[in-house]
């Protein structure tokens, strides 16, 4: 079975601090792996991805750290603010094939308190 | 330039009934993709559409299917509702499977089983 496991389930942090949510994943043909952010009664909006080839990719506020061996990913949100309030989603898909179908994992619950 | 677009947005169905939902992709993508997110829960795949061709499928009964038009837009459709169908449906468009990985979704429609 093909899964994405993510943690922490929820997490709660002052304004102002980083944000870290963890993903690891099992199948070693996965080669795309993005973050979606989604808020109560909205679709998942694509934040940031990575590949394989490389280790980290910031934007803006936003990295992410990849650890090939280990079959791990992490999102930091560096300067958590408010609006940062959401629930994160990693997923993870192979390219190349006839579907490139994302994988999710279950989700993390972010509260910034100000 | 406009976004993925669904309709409707809520909706409200009796178990034994069928269901029919729409997805316009954003402009320039040609490939559909359905997800279904439970309350809390990670969307999970239900298929992928492209050239008019369910592309890939997964793990949802043959009461799920779809159609795809020549313009691009899909629908998703349910047969004999069950109350566990009951979940934010999620319609992701992209470019060609191969092409480009990102996928960018809609804002959903909520269907509520009664």
């Amino acid at each position: 079975q093909q899964q994405v496991k993510q943690s922490p389930q929820s997490l709660i942090v002052q304004k102002g601090g980083i944000s870290i949510i963890n993903c690891a994943y099992e199948n070693t043909a996965f080669d795309y792996f993005p973050w979606y952010q989604q808020f109560p009664g909205k679709g998942p909006a694509l934040l940031i991805a990575i590949r394989p080839d490389v280790s980290e990719k910031k934007e803006g506020r936003f990295t992410i750290s990849f650890n090939k061996s280990a079959k791990q990913f992490s999102l930091h949100i560096m300067d958590s603010q408010p609006g940062d309030s959401a629930t994160y989603f990693c997923a993870a898909s192979k390219s190349g094939g006839a579907t490139n179908k994302l994988i999710f994992g279950t989700g993390t619950l972010l509260a910034v308190q100000p | 330039d406009a976004g993925v677009t669904q309709s409707p947005t809520h909706l409200i169905k009796t178990r034994g009934q069928q269901v029919t939902l729409r997805c316009s992709p954003k402009s320039g993508h040609d490939t559909v993709s359905w997800y279904q997110q439970a309350l809390g829960q990670g969307p999970q795949f239900i298929f992928q559409y492209y050239e008019e061709e369910e592309r890939q499928r997964g793990n949802f009964p043959d009461r799920f299917s779809g159609h795809q038009f020549p313009n691009y837009s899909s629908e998703l459709n349910v047969n004999a509702l069950l109350l566990g169908d009951s979940a934010l449906y999620l319609c992701a468009s992209s470019f060609t499977p191969g092409l480009a990985d990102e996928q960018y979704f809609g804002p959903g429609t909520r269907l509520t089983v009664t």
